[in-house]
């Protein structure tokens, strides 16, 4: 079965600053993955995604993940950070089964950027 | 905005009842997902709907039933609810299996 693990429960960071959030995954097959971001009493937002091509993907927000097959990892990067991205971030992996296409979560890393 | 609409945002119903969720896709996605955010769970795929027919199930309880209708509007159906059953209700849709974009929840408070 395929899972993902973030296994930081939170990150801290200075506003300006680079950041990361770290994302491992376990696949049988080529993994198709997400990141996603719940602000509080939110719903998920999609960030960015990656299903083939280049290991660096860009999203939204100056969000970036890099993908890396031989460490089985996406990581989430920001080179900036700001306060405004303080925020709960979710790593996922799309099941592959045919026509069945639901994300499987991390548990999620909550990211605090401070002034 | 996502474009998914849920109804209602917030649930407060007692042990016992039961409730329905309401889902709308965004425009043209035929694809309808249910998942559940709990404290202790975490984030849960429930079921998935694809132009009206079940295409997928998670860690749905029997308790729980789904169905997407013509107008690929779904409703998750949730009876004998009991206080764990307490969460966050999403439901996101996704037009090509890729991507899924959420709604901004329902949250069920059973008492």
């Amino acid at each position: 079965a395929q899972s993902v693990a973030q296994p930081e429960d939170q990150v801290n960071v200075a506003e300006g600053n680079p950041l990361t959030v770290k994302c491992t995954y376990s696949v049988s097959g080529n993994p198709y993955l997400f990141w996603y971001v719940q602000y509080p009493n939110r719903g998920l937002q999609f960030l960015l995604k990656y299903i083939t091509g280049d290991n660096l993907v860009k999203g939204s927000y100056g969000f970036e993940a890099e993908f890396n097959k031989s460490q089985t990892s996406f990581h989430l990067k920001k080179p900036s950070a700001l306060v405004s991205d303080s925020a709960l971030y979710f790593c996922a992996v799309r099941d592959n089964a045919g026509t069945a296409s639901k994300l499987t979560f991390g548990t999620g890393t909550r990211l605090q950027v401070t002034l | 905005d996502s474009g998914v609409t849920q109804t209602p945002k917030h649930l407060i119903t007692a042990t016992g009842q039961r409730v329905t969720l309401r889902c709308s896709p965004r425009s043209g996605d035929l694809s309808v997902y249910w998942y559940q955010q709990s404290l202790d769970q975490g984030l849960q795929f429930l079921i998935q709907y694809y132009n009206g027919e079940e295409r997928a199930k998670g860690n749905i309880l029997e308790r729980f039933s789904a169905q997407q209708f013509p107008d690929l509007h779904s409703e998750l159906n949730l009876s004998s609810l009991e206080l764990g059953d307490s969460a966050l209700y999403f439901c996101a849709s996704s037009t090509q299996g890729y991507e899924q974009y959420f709604g901004p929840g329902t949250r069920l408070t059973v008492t």
